[in-house]
């Protein structure tokens, strides 16, 4: 069955560390995203892609980095992490219209 | 002021009761309307999604957008413990290509 995965599952890195979150989709589909997902304030768009070679900056993105190199994947990069950046990430994909597939999620720790 | 707008809750009820949640919003460009529903430490699936204003109903689940209001809910009759869960609404512009905003979620428990 197609899915989308994330990894890690769970990560604690200290700060001014970089790190990359995984996510790859088996759907082929053209459109991924990242968010992050914080108390009170629901799901928050870092950054997306319409295709390979395609990056787009969301609401949140100062701090983190993407880049489209296929259609499965699209890493996310915590540049030099920071405790403000503790938070659950989600990726998501979409073919077209408006249905996003979520993965399970990553748990990141800044310390 | 976010762009939309929803009561986190808690909110809880017992086991068939109808329960009704809502979310407003600021930006009237918003065309399409979503609910997810998302478990503990799981990621959010689609429930329902609507164009535009009126009702769309299934099985127990019934979202409605008044868009002259900037104002949508979701209705789930019969309540189970199964429906605990937290609820998110999303919108996004015509041809937004995909980008939806999200509101907070309502966290709801349904009690035996």
């Amino acid at each position: 069955d197609a899915e989308i995965t994330q990894s890690p599952r769970h990560k604690i890195t200290e700060t001014g560390r970089q790190v990359t979150l995984a996510c790859h989709q088996t759907w082929n589909h053209n459109n991924m995203f990242w968010y992050r997902q914080d108390l009170g304030h629901g799901l928050r768009l870092i950054h997306y892609s319409y295709g390979v070679h395609d990056t787009n900056k969301g609401e949140v993105s100062d701090g983190y980095s993407v880049s489209r190199s296929n259609t499965e994947d699209l890493p996310l990069t915590l540049e030099s992490a920071a405790s403000s950046q503790t938070s659950v990430y989600f990726c998501a994909s979409s073919r077209s219209g408006y249905e996003q597939y979520f993965g399970p999620g990553t748990r990141l720790t800044v310390t | 002021q976010k762009e939309v707008e929803q009561d986190p809750g808690p909110l809880s009820v017992p086991e068939g009761a109808i329960v009704s949640l809502n979310c407003t919003y600021s930006n009237s460009a918003f065309q399409y309307f979503m609910w997810y529903r998302q478990y503990s430490r799981k990621g959010p699936e689609l429930l329902m999604y609507t164009y535009s204003s009126g009702n769309k109903e299934d099985g127990r689940f019934t979202a409605q957008v008044d868009k002259s209001s900037k104002y949508i809910s979701l209705f789930i009759r019969d309540s189970q413990p199964s429906d605990s869960a937290t609820y998110l609404c999303a919108m996004s512009v015509s041809g937004g290509y995909n980008k939806l905003i999200f509101g907070a979620g309502t966290r709801l428990a349904v009690h035996p």
